[in-house]
């Protein structure tokens, strides 16, 4: 079983509507998420950050944890095609453990 | 990704020759992580340092790879007598201490190396 698993896609939306991207995780003992972005060459992006159960929300971001599930998720709201990117799930306990990605495309 | 320096941005290397990847934090980080990301793979963790220590190297090849965070200056990645496979993205992240389960890790724009 990998440490943490995504769906690798690509979820394909269009604009203006709800993005849900989902990870789940192995590690009980892990403390806190983040979701990034990735654009294709370029740096992960850091989008948010959990470490309660229940959802956190950033504008048109929304995370959503819930640790007796091992599940952690992302929302986005009002998708835009720049939002087109890749979303990356990470968990930290020590170190951070990344999720081999979702894609996602946003249909004009 | 703002404050993570990583130099250079692109390196070309031959075969058997070596790459040094430089990374500074952060102002006021302490822990450095290095990633490694091959052409349309995910992130691998590599190792996690802090000044003067290694922490975890779980995910450092056993050979010809090596990292330092010394007390002065950037945190290096050493990969010796490269070979074609090295070819990747080598991305650097930094946390400030490890006390708070809500510090955020921040990455650096990363270092492309090309081996030929």
């Amino acid at each position: 079983q990998k440490e943490v698993e995504q769906n690798s896609g690509p979820l394909s939306v269009p604009e203006g509507a709800i993005a849900s991207l989902n990870c789940t995780y192995s590690d009980r003992g892990s403390q806190s998420f983040f979701w990034y972005r990735q654009y294709s060459g370029k740096s992960p992006e850091l989008i948010m950050f959990i470490y309660s159960n229940g959802d956190k929300e950033d504008g048109r971001f929304t995370a959503q944890l819930n640790k007796a599930s091992q599940y952690v998720s992302l929302l986005i709201r009002d998708s835009q095609p720049s939002d087109s990117a890749t979303y990356l799930c990470a968990v930290r306990s020590d170190k951070l453990t990344f999720g081999t990605g979702t894609r996602l495309a946003v249909r004009p | 990704n703002a404050g993570v320096m990583q130099n250079p941005r692109h390196l070309v290397r031959r075969r058997g020759q070596e790459a040094r990847l430089r990374c500074s934090p952060m102002k006021g980080h302490s822990h450095v992580y290095w990633y490694r990301q091959l052409p349309e793979e995910g992130l691998k963790f590599m190792v996690y340092l802090q000044k003067e220590n290694i922490i975890d190297e779980s995910g450092m090849p056993k050979e010809r790879f090596s990292a330092e965070f010394p007390k002065e200056g950037p945190s290096i990645l050493r990969i010796q007598q490269v070979v074609r496979g090295d070819s990747a993205a080598y991305f650097c992240a930094s946390s400030p201490s490890q006390g708070f389960v809500g510090n955020t890790i921040y990455f650096g724009e990363g270092s492309w190396l090309t081996v030929v």
